[in-house]
C-alpha cells in the first residue's frame, strides 16, 4: 500500500519558537491529511491538501502540499504548549473507501 | 456535536478469552475503521468497513476479525487474545471517499 516517511521523529522546542515537520512520499500522492494527537488523547483531524502546491493556514499553522504532489509540510509559528502532541500526515490507498496509511508521526514537546 | 464512541476506555482480559471492542457513530458514516496504536509503530489499519456487512483486511487483520450488521455500528473482535495483542485501539469513521476521520477516544486493552 501507499507509504510515507514523516520526520522528524522528535522535536524540542523552546516556547515562542517556529516548527515543521515533512512527509515525503516516493509516489505522487492523490491528497494528505494532517491530524493532531494530544498526550492521553486520539488523533483528531486538522486539513486535508489535494492540489499541486496548495497552502492552506489555519491561525499559526501552515500547511503546505508540494508541487509534485509527492511532499508536504505542517509549520507552525511560534509555537505555544497548546500545541504539544504528536502530528501525523495521512495518504490514501488509493481506493474510493478512504482508507488511509499514517505515517509515523512527529512528537512536539514545547518548553515553557 | 459528531461522535464516534468506543464503549470502554480501558480493558483488562487474560490471554485465550474472546475479546469484543464496540464503537457506534452518530453521523450516518459510510466508511469505519479499527487501527492499533504501539509506540514507535505509528497507527496501523487492521480492517475496515465500507458499507453495511462488507469488510476489508487492512495492514495487519491476523487474530482479528471485524462485524458490521448496522451501519452505525463496527465491532472488533480478538477471537483468543494474546498478549502481543495489548495496545491502544482506535475506531475511526468517516464519509465516502477520502474525507477527514473522526475518532473514537480509544480502548487500551491490556492482555495478561
Amino acid at each position: 500500500g501507499q507509504q510515507v516517511m514523516q520526520i522528524p521523529q522528535y522535536q524540542h522546542v523552546q516556547e515562542g519558537e517556529d516548527f515543521t515537520t515533512y512527509c515525503n512520499s516516493s509516489t505522487t500522492l492523490s491528497n494528505i491529511q494532517w491530524y493532531k494527537q494530544r498526550p492521553g488523547g486520539h488523533p483528531v483531524f486538522l486539513i486535508q491538501l489535494v492540489k499541486s502546491g496548495e497552502v492552506k493556514k489555519q491561525k499559526r499553522l501552515t500547511f503546505q502540499f508540494g508541487e509534485a504532489k509527492k511532499n508536504s509540510s505542517l509549520h507552525i509559528t511560534a509555537t505555544q504548549t497548546t500545541d504539544v502532541g504528536t502530528y501525523f500526515c495521512a495518504v490514501a490507498g488509493g481506493t474510493s473507501y478512504g482508507k488511509l496509511t499514517f505515517g509515523q508521526g512527529t512528537i512536539l514537546t514545547v518548553h515553557p | 456535536d459528531v461522535k464516534v464512541t468506543q464503549s470502554s476506555r480501558y480493558l483488562v482480559k487474560r490471554t485465550g478469552e474472546k475479546v469484543f471492542l464496540e464503537c457506534v457513530q452518530d453521523m450516518d458514516h459510510e466508511n469505519m475503521f479499527w487501527y492499533r496504536q504501539d509506540p514507535g509503530l505509528g497507527l496501523r489499519l487492521i480492517y475496515f468497513s465500507y458499507d453495511v456487512k462488507m469488510k476489508e483486511k487492512g495492514d495487519i487483520p491476523e487474530g482479528y476479525s471485524v462485524s458490521r450488521e448496522k451501519k452505525e455500528r463496527f465491532s472488533l473482535i480478538l477471537e483468543s487474545a494474546s498478549t502481543n495483542q495489548t495496545s491502544m485501539y482506535l475506531c475511526a469513521s468517516s464519509f465516502e471517499g477520502i474525507y477527514g476521520y473522526t475518532f473514537g477516544s480509544g480502548t487500551r486493552l491490556t492482555v495478561v
